[in-house]
């Protein structure tokens, strides 16, 4: 099956750039995906990237698909305290089926 | 508010009684997931239904575990004979099409 790997942790200090990697196996995906959850919370889709797509950028956040390597990063520009929770890369895969990350935890310091 | 909701939020339950849950989807959107997610996880494909008819199912869904969506809105999702394993909290999503999902809140289910 499809297997969507990320790195646990991440703390970056308020007002830094904070930069969250996820690698993917499945190169037919079509969509890319970052949900953000925060705790007791579902999953907030923050935004996503269409395969044919190297970049996206949405205000705050920067998307970057490297479909060579399988390499998908969210970038936060000036992170700030609220943006604390656990973030997930999802890939669509054959058929319907989304595959979830395990998701980075995300902590901001003041 | 339009948005997903699911019921009940928590669901605490003896092991061997069985339980289930609902969900009311974004209205008109015709394609709706379920899936479990355990601590320190990501969520994991169950289920996935295109109106009324349940298209795909994840090896993850054994026999105990059966989804129905008779009208192509609401769906449930009932597990038999629960086991510890169980625990987990149960996601439901809707999507108007390929490609977006919308969560719910999810049901935390503790099975003792």
């Amino acid at each position: 099956g499809e297997d969507v790997e990320q790195s646990l942790f991440l703390s970056v200090r308020e007002g830094d750039s904070s930069v969250i990697n996820c690698t993917y196996t499945d190169s037919s995906s079509t969509y890319l995906y970052w949900y953000k959850q925060e705790p007791g919370a579902g999953l907030q889709l923050l935004t996503y990237i269409f395969s044919n797509m190297d970049m996206k950028q949405d205000q705050r956040l920067t998307v970057l698909l490297n479909k060579k390597d399988k390499h998908l990063s969210l970038r936060i520009a000036d992170t700030q305290t609220g943006d604390s929770a656990i973030y997930f890369c999802a890939e669509i895969g054959t058929g319907n089926q989304f595959y979830f990350g395990t998701g980075t935890s995300l902590t901001v310091i003041p | 508010d339009t948005g997903v909701s699911q019921d009940p939020r928590h669901k605490i339950t003896k092991r061997g009684q069985n339980v289930t849950f609902r969900c009311d989807p974004i209205s008109e959107h015709n394609r709706l997931y379920w899936y479990r997610q355990t601590l320190g996880q990501g969520p994991e494909f169950l289920t996935y239904f295109q109106n009324e008819a349940q298209l795909e199912k994840s090896r993850l869904l054994s026999d105990r575990f059966s989804a129905e969506r008779p009208k192509g809105s609401f769906s449930t999702l009932e597990i038999q004979r629960t086991e510890q394993g169980d625990s987990a909290m149960y996601l439901c999503a809707s999507s108007p099409k390929l490609g977006e999902q919308y969560f719910g809140p999810g049901t935390r289910l503790t099975v003792t």
